[in-house]
């Protein structure tokens, strides 16, 4: 997956407490995203990140934050996870700026928030 | 409205088949298109991907055409395989240099051996 590692892959945890998901590239890309995807709304964008500590909203950000001290790291924190942010996370990439723009994927994390 | 899943428009194909994969974007000042393959479990995939200068580009049995007029994205697949069984998504970008794709909610599509 382009060296792209997310953890955890699953987890399970319960509304009020805080989760935090780890996103590692060995790319040094310089874009970082988090995307939740959901029945009936596809991919949507969370948060990015356009360099280190440099980050901005997406359209579904309320209720996550994320910071980025490393350029190979990228966290996504629900400060008091809500049943409705049960859903399937999605970290990416892009080597934008030298040309080539696509992004790349990771695995996913498979949050459940019971 | 189509979801990931079971929702999704779905276009089911025989093995061998050629499979046409449509997409409608909504900014006609998008300048860059990419096609993105998701399997089950996993993450997206690129596939190919087209500039607005273009209007067609071909990879290894896929190929993508733009009609800008009508902002029409398609993919083609050459002799369907049951390992192309997915859900296939576009996504364009704005010019401008923001680097944030929109992606189109997707089409499952099934390859019967």
């Amino acid at each position: 997956d382009a060296g792209i590692t997310q953890s955890p892959r699953h987890k399970v945890t319960e509304t009020g407490t805080p989760v935090t998901l780890r996103c590692h590239q060995t790319e040094n890309h310089r874009y970082m995203y988090w995307y939740r995807q959901d029945p009936g709304h596809g991919l949507r964008l969370i948060h990015y990140s356009y360099g280190v500590k440099d980050t901005d909203k997406g359209e579904v950000s309320d209720g996550y934050s994320v910071s980025r001290s490393k350029t190979e790291d990228f966290l996504l924190t629900l400060e008091s996870a809500t049943s409705s942010q049960t859903s399937v996370y999605f970290c990416a990439i892009n080597s934008a700026g030298t040309g080539d723009e696509k992004l790349f994927f990771g695995s996913g994390t498979q949050l459940s928030v019971l | 409205g189509e979801s990931v899943g079971l929702h999704l428009p779905t276009l089911s194909v025989q093995e061998g088949d050629n499979s046409i994969i449509n997409c409608a974007y909504s900014n006609s000042a998008s300048d860059y298109f990419i096609w993105y393959k998701q399997e089950s479990g996993k993450g997206p995939q690129f596939i190919i991907d087209i500039r607005s200068n273009m209007d067609k580009r071909q990879g290894q049995r896929v190929t993508v055409l733009l009609n800008k007029t009508v902002k029409h994205l398609s993919l083609q697949i050459a002799a369907t395989q049951p390992g192309d069984s997915a859900v296939y998504f576009c996504a364009e970008t704005p010019p401008g240099g923001s680097y944030i794709p929109t992606f189109g909610r997707g089409t499952s599509l099934i390859v019967h051996p």
